[in-house]
């Protein structure tokens, strides 16, 4: 089975820290996604990749940005953590888009920003 | 218009009887769609994925598309307190999946 790997699970930053969620995948896969999910507002694409040093913005990308210098690993950044990116922010991989694939997620990481 | 809409829950079912769970989609080119099933505090995990008209069968769940209707729904037949989540439609279009907002199903014992 693809497993996608989340660096945390919780996290708790201070306002205007930059932060770094890291995601790691093991199968090889070309797209790698980054969503937040709040309730009521499902999930929103903040960025995606379809290829190493490759970035497409989301939905959502302000106050964000990414970074894929290897396959295997899709970072993203807050630039400078607000309280409005309090948020679960989860991580997928796939092996092709437009595909019959679909996504697999990682567990998630739930930041806090305080 | 929304890209992915689902109907609104929460649903509450009682143990034994059938969920129905729908999902609407504007983009017309769509060629592949999925269920996703997300409990409390997890992250979303593939339960069915379907590419073609009529119905998709995996164990207790039956997958159904319309594509000319644009409307995919869901059947949890014999629904169980496991099944207690929120179930979100996805729909892939232009490189990426498209998320509905999910819809939250409480089964009653």
């Amino acid at each position: 089975d693809v497993k996608v790997t989340q660096s945390s699970r919780y996290l708790v930053k201070r306002t205007g820290e930059k932060v770094f969620l890291e995601c790691v995948q093991d199968m090889d896969h070309e797209n790698m996604f980054w969503y937040r999910q709040d309730p009521g507002l499902g999930l929103r694409l903040i960025y995606f990749s379809y290829d190493v040093k490759m970035k497409e913005k989301g939905d959502i990308p302000e106050g964000y940005s990414v970074s894929r210098e290897k396959k295997e690993r899709f970072s993203l950044i807050l630039e400078s953590a607000s309280t409005n990116q309090t948020s679960m922010y989860l991580c997928a991989s796939s092996l092709s888009i437009p595909s019959g694939y679909g996504y697999t997620f990682g567990s998630g990481t739930r930041l806090t920003v305080v | 218009q929304k890209e992915v809409e689902q109907n609104s829950g929460p649903l509450s079912v009682p143990e034994g009887a059938i969920a129905s769970l729908n999902c609407t989609y504007s983009d017309r080119v769509s060629q592949s769609f999925f269920w996703y099933r997300q409990y409390s505090g997890k992250s979303p995990e593939l339960i069915m994925s379907i590419y073609s008209n009529g119905d998709k069968e995996d164990g207790r769940f039956t997958a159904q598309l319309n594509k000319a209707s644009q409307y995919v729904s869901l059947l949890i037949r014999d629904s169980q307190p496991s099944d207690s989540a929120t179930y979100l439609c996805a729909v892939v279009g232009d490189y990426k999946l498209s998320f509905g907002a999910g819809t939250t199903v409480t089964v009653r014992a």
